[in-house]
């Protein structure tokens, strides 16, 4: 069960979009369709932007969008807002019956 | 309102033992899986547990090795985990969470474990 992969931070400015990459497994993310996005602020617990890989919850942003191809599953952020600047994880059921989430990734807006 | 609220951190040896509890509230308990989830300090996210509406499906991540127990008490509204053979690993912040991947999720404000001598 080793944690699904995501870059460390990404970076862009007000307006322009940036996608969040999540790279996992044929057991977990390739394997399943239950694969979900979180927003985290500091100190806050964890809030779902995405799940069911591209399925918005209500009242989330149709500025996030969420997609998947094979074992990499995507966020995409656009008309980027400095509200945004947060931590996001992924997340996925695996083939076992267990979840794994991804390492995390900072969005800094410039 | 739908609420969870964790309860029952705090400082421990290693080699403790500790019961963390998850009180549910606005929803009906029973009919939802719940899960817990952790995360060490300036860490991400990991998944520990999760268990099925009746209590009788539980899995763990591979970590737990047979250390921590998941259980419900539905008649109380109320989730458990049971933490044993504790080490500084295991220090975090202990959420607490109802189909926490869904759009029906429910997030508790955690609960400290600190494991020091």
């Amino acid at each position: 069960q080793s944690a699904l992969t995501q870059p460390a931070s990404v970076s862009g400015s007000p307006g322009q979009s940036i996608t969040i990459s999540c790279t996992g497994t044929s057991s977990d993310v390739g394997g399943c369709k239950f694969v979900s996005w979180y927003q985290q602020l500091p100190g806050k617990a964890p809030k779902v932007m995405i799940y069911e890989v591209s399925i918005r919850p209500s009242g989330i942003s149709n500025r996030f969008s969420g997609s998947k191809s094979d074992n990499t599953a995507s966020l995409t952020i656009s008309g980027l807002q400095t509200e945004d600047e947060a931590d996001y994880y992924c997340s996925s059921c695996t083939t076992t019956g267990t979840y794994v989430f991804g390492t995390g990734t900072k969005v800094i807006v410039l | 309102e739908v609420q969870v609220v964790e309860s029952g951190g705090g400082l421990i040896q290693p080699g403790g033992s500790l019961r963390l509890s998850c009180v549910a509230s606005g929803f009906t308990f029973s009919s939802h899986w719940m899960h817990w989830v952790r995360q060490a300090p300036g860490e991400g996210l990991v998944w520990v547990s999760r268990i099925n509406s009746d209590g009788n499906y539980r899995t763990y991540a591979d970590f737990v090795k047979g250390r921590f127990t998941i259980s419900r008490d539905n008649a109380k509204n109320t989730l458990y985990l049971q933490l044993n053979s504790l080490s500084a690993d295991d220090t975090a912040v202990y959420y607490c969470s109802r189909d926490f991947d869904s759009s029906n999720a429910c997030w508790g404000q955690g609960t400290q474990v600190t494991v020091s001598s």
